[in-house]
């Protein structure tokens, strides 16, 4: 089965910096994927991990250890339409991923 | 362009009626999925088509009935549901379900809503 732990809730000030962590105990392990959701909106597709370390993508990063079980997203400058579920999502065995119950970030000014 | 195209956005159904989800995507993607999302809940793993042929089905009642006509389009056909299945309906789609770069793209979601 999968387990997947997320913070709940997280707030930050504008302009600073905010990691979300993700930890995860699985029986397979394809890949590791962060998602954004804004209220009312579709999941949207923010990164993808699958080797150990850091991807970057302008102001959002994303790291993994696998032998840790454990991934998290960075954001950087945050902007208040940053306010949203962030989705922590593993994909196990035969194309199934599995999503963590998300951190609402709240951005304020 | 990874746009995957759902209708109708919003659908309203009594427990007796027949109604259909539709989704749509001419990205070339060999896997095709439908989530449901209950309010602040993440979204829950209803099925998952790979080339076209269903591969997964996560225990879904029979009330939901998935159909797969063709690469591009997924349906999920609805009858006799109850209130407690109103919520918001995902459908997805990946470029191949055995890649390990296989990105899930979702679309804008159907409401549903059972009276």
């Amino acid at each position: 089965g999968q387990n997947i732990d997320q913070p709940t809730e997280m707030t930050a000030t504008e302009g600073a910096i905010v990691q979300i962590n993700c930890t995860y105990q699985t029986s397979g392990f394809n890949g590791l994927f962060w998602y954004q959701q804004h209220a009312g909106e579709a999941p949207t597709f923010l990164s993808y991990n699958v080797l150990d370390g850091l991807e970057e993508k302008g102001r959002f990063s994303s790291f993994l250890s696998r032998s840790k079980g454990y991934s998290y997203l960075l954001l950087k400058e945050l902007q208040m339409k940053d306010s949203a579920s962030y989705l922590c999502a593993v994909r196990g065995n035969a194309g199934k991923s599995t999503f963590g119950d998300g951190t609402t970030l709240t951005v304020k000014p | 362009d990874t746009e995957v195209t759902q209708t109708p956005k919003h659908l309203v159904m009594g427990m007796t009626n027949k109604k259909s989800l539709k989704c749509e995507q001419h990205m070339g993607h060999r896997a095709m999925y439908w989530y449901k999302q209950k309010a602040k809940k993440p979204p829950e793993l209803m099925f998952v088509y790979s080339y076209e042929k269903l591969s997964i089905n996560e225990s879904v009642p029979s009330r939901f009935s998935p159909e797969c006509p063709n690469s591009s389009l997924l349906n999920l056909h609805l009858h006799a549901l109850q209130p407690e299945d109103s919520a918001l309906y995902l459908c997805a789609s990946s470029q191949d379900p055995s890649s390990r770069r296989a990105t899930i793209y979702f679309g804008e979601g159907s409401w549903l809503t059972v009276v």
